[in-house]
């Protein structure tokens, strides 16, 4: 049973493009979350998704940033404009349901640097 | 503000067991306490969680105090793979997964 694949593991973009993180659930999952880890710093919450429904995306900066999980295919966070203060580590995870009892399981990242 | 506490840093050696602390007074009663942990450029790592009761797996015990204002995890018997930052994170119900990462606590084994 896979567990949550990111891709890519690592991207480089140059300031003003556009960076797309994809994002595949594990198995029998349909809650997807992403989180964002500055460096030194704790993971912080950014979106959370359903098939075709964005839940909450109270975490994602009001700007440049958008997330989608289509019916088919992977979830996606898309960043437009980069600027090096998007430069961190991109987590996505993602539960077989919401309730606070089970466990959310993570990718291994995707690792954006801005130059 | 992360609900929970913890040391910025403990050390162990290899093979003895390894007690971090985690304080959790603000929680409310029905909020999961999750471990995770984390080596340097990989993701978290589920460990545990629990709500009240003591939790055993195959990688560590938790051990939740009787007034749920702080919780222990244990590992029974340290490795060099256990090398890594420990976080405890609070899990409110009906808050759609939104943990509150601190810095957690970066455990070193030593050989």
């Amino acid at each position: 049973n896979a567990g949550v694949m990111q891709n890519p593991r690592h991207l480089v973009r140059r300031r003003g493009q556009e960076a797309r993180l994809r994002c595949s659930p594990m198995k029998g999952h349909s809650h997807v979350y992403w989180y964002r880890q500055l460096p030194e710093e704790g993971l912080k919450f950014m979106v959370y998704l359903q098939k075709e429904n964005i839940i909450d995306e109270s975490g994602m900066p009001k700007e440049r940033f958008s997330a989608e999980f289509p019916k088919e295919g992977p979830s996606i966070l898309r960043i437009q404009q980069v600027v090096r203060g998007d430069s961190a580590a991109y987590f996505c995870a993602s539960s077989p349901r919401t309730d606070s009892g089970n466990t959310i399981y993570f990718g291994e990242g995707s690792w954006l640097t801005v130059v | 503000d992360a609900k929970t506490t913890q040391p910025n840093s403990m050390e162990s050696n290899e093979e003895e067991p390894v007690h971090l602390p985690c304080n959790h007074s603000t929680i409310s009663g029905t909020d999961y306490i999750h471990w995770y942990r984390q080596l340097p450029s990989q993701g978290p790592e589920y460990v545990i969680h629990g709500l009240t009761s003591n939790v055993n797996n195959r990688m560590a015990s938790l051990a939740i105090a009787e007034d749920r204002k702080s919780s222990t995890l244990i590992l029974h018997r340290a490795t060099l793979r256990d090398a890594a930052v420990y976080y405890c994170i609070s899990d409110p119900a009906g808050n759609n997964r939104k943990l509150i990462w601190g810095l957690g606590t970066s455990l070193a084994v030593n050989p």
